[in-house]
């Protein structure tokens, strides 16, 4: 059965740092998405993605975070300086009609 | 803000219950899904509704969607150990098909 990859599954970084968390979404899927889950708290949208461009994000995306479709099969998210409170799991998803969902990278930011 | 409760936040039951988990919005949603996630793992996709007052079974599990597609709920019957885990509930917006997760209910079935 298709699935999403995420890559690395887990990933510590200082604060400060730049991170680059990698999803290879199913290959005829058109939407994609990330979503992150602060331990104990629920799931939440943070961008989504068609057709080459953002489509919509939320409040939690700012100018800290970016998206790249670098080379048609690879799906990136970017945090340019990341913050104690970046710390989450971060889930890749991709969709024709129903999220599938990648295993998720744990960020750990100290 | 679309908002979706679901209730009872946790519940521990002992195998062979029933067991009925509710997911609640003011708001309507294009589609709905449930989803079960298990520690450390992403939300693993169960069933998705469309059309209010659909209902759909899933071996033991049977998902309703309501008739004014704002809540849904999910039935388990005769609950085994191996259904423990993290049940969300999540709602599409029709808009860009993002979804809007439920604030999630535990379920722990004891042998």
């Amino acid at each position: 059965e298709p699935e999403v990859t995420q890559t690395p599954s887990h990933q510590v970084t200082q604060m400060g740092q730049e991170v680059i968390l990698r999803c290879v979404p199913i290959s005829n899927h058109l939407y994609f998405y990330w979503y992150r889950q602060i331990l104990g708290q629920k799931v939440e949208f943070l961008v989504s993605f068609y057709n080459n461009e953002i489509s919509e994000k939320s409040e939690i995306f700012d100018d800290q975070f970016s998206v790249e479709r670098p080379d048609g099969s690879n799906f990136t998210l970017k945090i340019r300086s990341t913050k104690l409170e970046d710390s989450a799991m971060y889930f890749c998803a991709s969709s024709v009609r129903g999220h599938t969902f990648g295993s998720g990278t744990r960020l750990t930011v100290v | 803000t679309q908002l979706l409760e679901q209730s009872p936040q946790f519940l521990s039951i002992q195998e062979g219950e029933n067991l009925t988990v509710y997911c609640n919005s003011s708001s309507v949603f294009s589609s709905l899904q449930w989803y079960r996630q298990e520690p450390g793992e992403g939300p693993v996709l169960l069933v998705t509704v469309v059309t209010g007052g659909e209902v759909k079974k899933l071996k033991r599990l049977t998902f309703q969607f309501g008739d004014a597609r704002k809540d849904s709920s999910l039935h388990i019957t005769a609950a085994q150990p191996g259904d423990t885990g993290l049940y969300l509930c999540a709602g599409a917006d029709s808009g860009t098909y993002k979804y809007i997760f439920g604030t999630g209910t535990r379920l722990k079935v004891l042998a």
